[in-house]
């Protein structure tokens, strides 16, 4: 089964570090999302792509976070500086862009931030 | 505001019984509801989806209910396994708006034996 993969699956690291997470989609899939997980807000999205062209980034805070596509099997996200309210899990999920289609979601990356 | 809404976070079931998960969304522009299915550790699993033409849709075990006039959606699982036990995710995306998923709180389902 093709999955999506997500590196790393955890990160711990001190307030001020630069964190990135790194996403490979499943192959063929042009969409591509990625979701912060916590406690208070549950499942909810920071940014999407399609085709490698960001289209939505309204759920970041964009004075610290990016996300970027460098090609189409690879996508980041970066924090910048990180924040102990950044502490989470990402998840990264990919799909096809027509209508009525899944995404897939790979193990997500749990970062924690001290 | 919270499009997507799963009022109960936790169900408990006996095996062999139905389970029965609920959800209910305030945007009518949502056209593809899914369910998820998550555990521990893992990524959310896609379970189950249904287009708002539709009423029901059914995959072994698996059925899920659409009533767009109430805007509500229900997931059946029978019978119920021990290996059903996780948190299930309900999910909705409208294609005009980008296919982004507007998830629910998730429903943590155990299912005894």
């Amino acid at each position: 089964d093709a999955r999506v993969t997500q590196t790393p699956r955890d990160k711990v690291t001190e307030m001020g570090q630069e964190v990135t997470m790194r996403c490979q989609p499943i192959l063929g899939h042009n969409t591509v999302f990625w979701y912060r997980q916590t406690m208070m807000q549950g499942l909810e999205l920071l940014a999407y792509f399609r085709n490698r062209a960001p289209l939505d980034d309204s759920g970041m805070p964009k004075d610290r976070f990016s996300a970027e596509m460098p090609d189409a099997t690879l996508a980041t996200l970066k924090i910048q500086p990180s924040e102990p309210r950044d502490s989470a899990v990402y998840f990264c999920a990919s799909g096809l862009d027509t209508s009525n289609q899944p995404q897939h979601f790979g193990d997500g990356t749990r970062l924690s931030i001290l | 505001d919270q499009q997507v809404k799963q009022n109960s976070p936790s169900l408990s079931v006996q095996e062999g019984r139905i389970s029965i998960l609920n959800c209910d969304y305030t945007n009518s522009m949502f056209d593809y509801f899914l369910w998820y299915k998550k555990y521990p550790a893992e990524g959310p699993t896609f379970l189950i989806s249904i287009s708002s033409i539709k009423d029901k849709n059914e995959d072994g075990r698996f059925t899920v209910f659409l009533n767009k006039s109430a805007k509500h959606l229900s997931l059946h699982i029978v019978p119920s396994q021990p290996g059903d036990s996780a948190v299930y995710f309900c999910a909705a995306s409208s294609y005009n708006q980008g296919g982004k998923l507007i998830f629910g709180q998730g429903t943590e389902l155990s299912v005894k034996p």
